[in-house]
């Protein structure tokens, strides 16, 4: 068990419909990063959260947002869903101390989001 | 960060130990090398990582070559639990997002 929970662990959902994924980082972690996982892009950056501000940005489409919660869980939201969009999402945490060498990220379990 | 090679796949018998190469020769100096794993659909496991001296721990060692431009993951005793893709990334230290590429699938058989 990393610590991270992702929640729900399943998704199915229609087209053009909103869903919204959650994250509960580790005790004490203050960074979030989330990452898509499709059988042919692999495992894809999207977006990370520090202490509640957006702190980096990959390919992540306009039409997805996130958000992380003055308790440091996160939110990644995807609005008006296409078929492609049907992938793992999954969300890691680290602690990111300023100075420290390491960065080492702890993944939760992913949700699966079929999108029909 | 710098990119990263290695071979698609490869078997290991269990019990044996299981050699995972690693190529970066773009490496900077202040680039750190991790290893994670990921466990069909499961979320990356962290596994090692290291800079230029060579690294153990309870799960793996890492060998890095002294012009760090490539480096070995090794499972001293392979089971069938560790049959999985094995990513090595290049990276800064303290922050910043992963970039994994396909990685090398490795399976375990008995």
């Amino acid at each position: 068990d990393s610590g991270v929970t992702q929640t729900p662990k399943h998704l199915i959902t229609a087209t053009g419909q909103r869903v919204t994924l959650r994250c509960s980082p580790r005790s004490g972690d203050l960074s979030v990063y989330w990452y898509q996982q499709s059988l042919d892009q692999g495992l894809q950056f999207l977006i990370q959260y520090y202490n509640g501000e957006e702190r980096a940005k990959g390919n992540i489409l306009e039409r997805f947002s996130a958000q992380q919660f003055p308790d440091l869980h996160s939110e990644l939201n995807l609005s008006s869903l296409e078929l492609g969009d049907s992938a793992l999402y999954f969300c890691a945490s680290s602690l990111d101390v300023a100075g420290e060498e390491k960065n080492i990220q702890y993944f939760g379990a992913g949700t699966r989001l079929s999108v029909l | 960060d710098a990119k990263t090679t290695q071979p698609p796949s490869m078997d290991c018998a269990e019990g044996r130990a299981a050699n995972l190469p690693c190529n970066h020769s773009t490496i900077s100096g202040n680039e750190y090398v991790y290893w994670y794993r990921q466990i069909h659909s499961q979320g990356p496991q962290y596994i090692i990582h290291g800079l230029k001296n060579n690294e153990t721990n309870e799960m793996a060692s890492l060998i890095i070559t002294e012009d760090r431009k490539s480096s070995t993951l090794i499972l001293p005793h392979a089971t069938l639990r560790d049959t999985a893709v094995y990513y090595c990334i290049v990276t800064r230290g303290s922050w910043g997002k992963l970039q994994f590429g396909a990685g090398t699938q490795v399976v375990v058989t008995p």
